[in-house]
């Protein structure tokens, strides 16, 4: 079975807008990571947020939001104010394990493109 | 944060040649790091984990004498791709863990290797 699944190959949004990404996981650990990570035309891995099994709260990080739901095991990406540089491809990865995990699962990946 | 910078970004070599790829920890010590490539528009794929020391552990389906790895020192593991073919072109790209339990996965700028 995925460990990651991301059900949106492609997505568009007008600036300024919010968007939402899709993510659902898939563990028996009690103790995990999720993480967002963005990844321009360039290649590079930026990482955006990060969410712990345990935290109660919903990550926030600038204009990125992490819509934590723990029992329906999702993990959404909100982006509010959507900017041209936010153009790229959006990938959701687990981690098993809290701080002892080392292997990052991936989803297969958003393209997200911002329209003017 | 910890940066880990990855060498040579863009790559172009000969069939039947061998390729370095270089992956260095900045700023911190990183006794493990992990290889991954990545198809265009395609997930990252973990092929192995290097380990300070000792002996890489290699993903299922990945050749352990094709892509050497090498991690000799607490901030350098290396990639060598023996032989190279063109079906070895692609996008390589690594990351480390910082050991003090940082949360986060911190990538190279990724190498993409074209074998001609």
């Amino acid at each position: 079975a995925q460990k990651i699944t991301q059900t949106q190959p492609g997505m568009f949004v007008q600036e300024k807008e919010a968007v939402t990404l899709d993510c659902t996981y898939d563990t028996s650990d009690q103790s995990y990571g999720l993480f967002w990570y963005k990844q321009p035309s360039s290649g590079e891995m930026i990482f955006l947020i990060y969410q712990g099994s345990y935290d109660e709260q919903n990550a926030t990080e600038g204009r990125y939001s992490l819509n934590f739901q723990k029992a329906r095991k999702s993990a959404n990406l909100v982006i509010s104010a959507s900017q041209l540089g936010d153009s790229a491809m959006y990938f959701c990865a687990m981690r098993e394990g809290g701080w002892t995990g080392n292997q990052f699962y991936f989803g297969t990946g958003t393209s997200l493109t911002v329209i003017p | 944060g910890a940066v880990v910078s990855q060498h040579p970004s863009r790559v172009i070599c000969k069939s039947g040649t061998s390729v370095k790829i270089e992956c260095r920890s900045l700023d911190f010590q990183a006794t493990t790091m992990f290889w991954y490539r990545q198809f265009p528009k395609k997930s990252l794929m973990l092929m192995a984990t290097s380990n300070e020391g000792s002996k890489a552990t290699y993903e299922q389906g990945v050749e352990k004498d094709k892509f050497l790895i090498n991690h000799a020192s607490l901030t350098l593991s290396t990639l060598t791709v023996t032989s190279a073919h063109p079906e070895d072109s692609s996008f390589y790209i690594c990351s480390a863990r910082d050991p003090l339990g940082n949360t986060e996965a911190f990538f190279g700028q990724g190498t993409r290797l074209t074998v001609v």
